[in-house]
């Protein structure tokens, strides 16, 4: 069966970077995008970005385009998603979410918390 | 500034129908924007209803439905039953970005 597994919660200190690891199985890796998507408390769903599995591709929503980078390892199928310069602004829930080519979204990973306080 | 726009919140009785939208601000919805739908309760992960604007998922119960109407993506919930109360959030294509609406908060009473 499809998992998403991802790592388990952070706590940062403003300024600092968190890595966030998406590990994959039940299908081909390479043959999905996973996305990144965060949910601040209380708020709505916000894309962060993409990255092609195959490839290693990636796009960026422009909100993060200057410090979030999203890479894979095909050999162990799990990707990454590493946002640098945190705030307390950064404080949400991650979800990464599997899509197969033209739209098709379908399973989503557990979410991982990360806490940004000094 | 791309901004997709869904109802803030909704009502509706047990058994009844209800429809939820999804708009861009960039003008008309059509499929070339891929529309998809997914429903949070509350302390879970989104799981995904609907993908390119009608197609259901295996687990997606027949009372979901996706459609384009007057040029916006909608969700339509038909027999409504109380384990439908939840958030739903639409989401859009743009050419590389995706954009997810604000959410719709459906209550049902």
């Amino acid at each position: 069966q499809v998992q998403l597994v991802q790592s388990g919660a952070e706590v940062k200190n403003p300024g600092a970077s968190v890595k966030v690891s998406c590990k994959a199985s039940g299908y081909t890796f390479t043959d999905y995008y996973l996305h990144w998507v965060r949910q601040a408390p209380g708020q709505g769903l916000e894309w962060m970005g993409m990255i092609n599995a195959n490839t290693g591709g990636t796009n960026y929503a422009q909100n993060f385009q200057d410090r979030v980078i999203m890479t894979r390892d095909t050999s162990i199928t799990t990707a990454y998603m590493e946002l640098s310069r945190l705030t307390s602004d950064d404080t949400a829930v991650y979800y990464c979410a599997r899509e197969f080519h033209g739209g098709y979204f379908d399973y989503w990973g557990q979410g991982t918390l990360v806490t940004v306080s000094s | 500034q791309t901004v997709v726009t869904q109802e803030p919140s909704l009502t509706v009785s047990p058994g009844g129908t209800v429809t939820l939208t999804c708009a861009s601000n960039t003008g008309a919805v059509t499929s070339a924007y891929f529309p998809n739908w997914f429903q949070q309760k509350p302390g879970q992960a989104p799981r995904a209803l609907i993908y390119t604007t009608t197609n259901k998922h295996s687990w997606t119960p027949a009372r979901f439905s996706g459609s384009l109407v007057g040029g916006k993506a909608a969700l339509t919930l038909s027999g409504v039953q109380p384990d439908d109360e939840a958030e739903y959030y639409c989401l859009l294509y743009y050419g590389g970005a995706w954009v997810f609406g604000g959410g719709t908060k459906l209550t049902v009473l």
